[in-house]
């Protein structure tokens, strides 16, 4: 089946730390990958994505590869914010009319 | 583009009460979803339709939910009675198809509390 598994948080830094949340994915077929986030109060929004293998999404300074051969999209950062406090979820569509397939979340707390 | 929006912002009601949580999505998205996030089990889907029509409804816990969808600018979910297990923040979202070519919108949800 398809999945998404996310490393457990939350994931303390300090205010220009470097940032990597880790996720890798179970999938049939060529999934999009993507990262949302959820700040405190909201919903998810979508922060970035990739629909294939090598591709590298990016929006606000965070990065995330398409890895095929590990089965991963991990988020990075190279210098966080304390505005960057917020849940990260790494979600894959299998494609066709499924649905997203969100993993657990995983939260980010930065301190100045 | 207002996006999602969802009404109430917060619901507090007793067990046994009724409870309706409301969904105007994005004009034009022919999908909208059902979440609903606690701290014990993250984010679960309940629901989605797909043009109105309910795709998947195996997210939905019990009988006491249901979902409606009379057109494409509204939709509802129904609790019936409510439960203090039932407490969590309930998210609407839409898109146009599933969320793989173009993202999910969420709407920035619904507390309830069941006292």
């Amino acid at each position: 089946g398809n999945s998404v598994t996310q490393m457990e948080g939350p994931v303390t830094l300090s205010e220009e730390a470097f940032l990597t949340i880790n996720c890798t994915y179970t999938a049939t077929g060529y999934p999009s990958l993507f990262w949302y986030v959820q700040y405190p109060g909201e919903g998810l929004q979508l922060l970035l994505k990739a629909t294939k293998a090598d591709d590298k999404g990016s929006n606000k300074g965070f990065e995330a590869t398409y890895r095929k051969e590990t089965t991963s999209f991990h988020l990075e950062k190279g210098s966080v914010q304390v505005s960057d406090s917020a849940v990260y979820f790494c979600a894959l569509n299998p494609g066709g009319f499924q649905k997203l397939v969100f993993g657990t979340g995983t939260r980010l707390l930065v301190s100045p | 583009d207002a996006g999602v929006i969802q009404s109430p912002r917060h619901e507090v009601t007793e067990m046994g009460q009724e409870v309706t949580l409301r969904c105007k999505p994005i004009s034009g998205h022919d999908y909208l979803f059902w979440y609903r996030q606690t701290m014990m089990r993250g984010l679960e889907l309940l629901i989605y339709f797909n043009n109105n029509v309910p795709i998947d409804d195996s997210g939905m816990p019990e009988d006491r939910f249901s979902a409606k969808m009379p057109n494409a600018s509204f939709s509802t979910l129904k609790i019936q009675p409510s439960e203090p297990r039932d407490s969590a923040v309930y998210f609407c979202a839409s898109s146009f198809g599933t969320g793989g070519s173009s993202p999910l919108h969420f709407g920035n949800g619904t507390r309830l509390t069941v006292t």
